[in-house]
């Protein structure tokens, strides 16, 4: 069985502040995927990332930045400089071939960004 | 299209009526997925299709809900009599290929079901 856990439900801050979105997963794969999508109030899920188990380079694209520790099972998400366009819920997710590639969510982080 | 379409887009039904719901993958996509999300709540796994596998129906509440997907593109979800619980967003994603799991999934925009 696999699982994603996002233990922050909500998240309010003042804009320009950073901010870090929890990820913690459970598989008993070797070889699995991570990824974080970004649901904005219109609806529609944005896929932002995906990172493999083999690669724990942190990433960073513009304001984003990923990082991957597989010593804690852990995929956090950090935005700098957080902007009100960034309110949304952030979902983290998991797929592993063992698991017949069934993408798991966690429950997601809503976020706030205040002006 | 260029993304995974659903339709409708919204959908009010009688409770007790039966229901299908839509989703023509990205072209070329072997993996299509549904999900349920309720208003607020995170996403709730309802069924996958991967190739000429048998789905997944691991994720499906009862046996009211069924899901089908013809010559492994178009996939229709169906609600019989329906309830009032079963009012939430039913989301659909399809992916380039299942396995090895190396490729995101594509969502729709949703189809917002709501049973009075």
């Amino acid at each position: 069985a696999q699982k994603v856990t996002q233990a922050q439900t909500e998240i309010s801050v003042v804009e320009k502040e950073d901010v870090t979105l929890d990820c913690v997963y459970e598989t008993r794969d070797t070889t699995y995927y991570l990824f974080w999508y970004k649901q904005p109030p219109s609806g529609e899920l944005v896929f932002l990332i995906r990172r493999n188990s083999f690669d724990e380079q942190n990433e960073i694209s513009g304001r984003y930045s990923w990082n991957f520790q597989k010593s804690t099972s852990s995929f956090n998400f950090t935005i700098t400089a957080s902007q009100v366009v960034d309110s949304a819920v952030y979902f983290c997710a998991l797929k592993s071939y063992n698991a017949g590639n069934m993408l798991t969510f966690g429950g997601g982080t809503r976020l706030m960004v205040k002006p | 299209g260029a993304g995974v379409s659903q339709s409708p887009s919204n959908k009010v039904t009688e409770k007790g009526k039966d229901v299908e719901l839509r989703c023509d993958p990205i072209s070329g996509h072997t993996a299509l997925y549904w999900y349920r999300q309720s208003l607020g709540q995170g996403l709730e796994f309802l069924i996958y299709f991967q190739g000429n596998s048998a789905p997944d129906k691991s994720g499906l509440p009862s046996d009211r809900f069924s899901a089908e997907r013809t010559g492994g593109s178009v996939s229709t979800l169906t609600i019989q009599r329906t309830q009032q619980e079963d009012s939430a967003v039913y989301l659909c994603a399809s992916s380039p290929s299942g396995t090895g799991g190396n490729t995101e999934a594509f969502f729709g925009q949703g189809t917002r079901l709501t049973v009075v």
